[in-house]
């Protein structure tokens, strides 16, 4: 089992940029692949993009293309994910998760709350 | 893209009772249907993957079935402890959630 710990609760103003971080414990990111999905709230969870194994790339939803932007740090195994042009609608709960095989997400991050206001 | 038609939204059950949800695909995904369920406050937890595999240490009332474009997730002796949120997902796309509880 992989252990995901994500940064703390942001508050943002629209138009400004946000970075998410995700630190993996007892792997290494080179050994997983990473994505991101939201949840804004009482919504349901939106599929973000991440680390494709058999593309070899990150992918994005083409809903968050050119906004959205996720790297990895693999000297500190930790993997960011960033918005920018940030408005209300992107307030959620962001959650990193490892992808299995099967393209299904086994192992989460506890969620990081984002909130967008003036 | 692939579109995840999941129902119902909620639905309301009695401890025991055998409980149904579904989930169809707008085209064939052959057998990578996920389940997840999510409690209130909670990150998503992994229930089945691939159609009918039980992650380790899910217990077996719950079970998943399913190919092609139609899949259902079961559990069958509902307990209050699955009050949650329910989920199907293939990649990239989540159905609506079927939020579940107790009557």
């Amino acid at each position: 089992q992989v252990h995901l710990a994500q940064s703390g609760a942001e508050v943002k103003k629209p138009g400004a940029s946000m970075k998410v971080s995700c630190k993996v414990s007892d792997y290494t990111l080179s050994e997983i692949a990473l994505h991101w999905v939201r949840q804004a709230p009482g919504k349901g969870l939106e599929w973000m993009g991440g680390f494709d194994p058999e593309e070899g790339e990150t992918i994005y939803s083409q809903k968050f293309q050119g906004r959205v932007t996720m790297t990895e740090d693999s000297s500190t195994d930790t993997a960011y994910m960033e918005i920018s042009s940030l408005r209300s609608e992107d307030s959620a709960v962001y959650y990193c998760a490892t992808v299995g095989t099967g393209y299904y997400f086994d192992d989460w991050g506890q969620g990081t709350l984002v909130t967008v206001s003036s | 893209d692939i579109q995840m038609t999941q129902s119902p939204s909620s639905l309301s059950a009695s401890v025991g009772d055998r409980v149904t949800i579904t989930c169809q695909a707008s085209q064939d995904i052959t057998n990578y249907l996920n389940w997840y369920q999510q409690k209130p406050g909670k990150a998503p937890k992994l229930l089945i993957y691939d159609t009918s595999t039980l992650e380790t240490g899910v217990p077996s009332r719950f079970s998943g079935s399913g190919s092609g474009t139609d899949f259902t997730f079961t559990i069958s002796g509902l307990q209050p402890e699955d009050v949650a949120t329910y989920y199907c997902q293939e990649y990239s796309t989540f159905g609506q959630g079927t939020k579940l509880e107790i009557k």
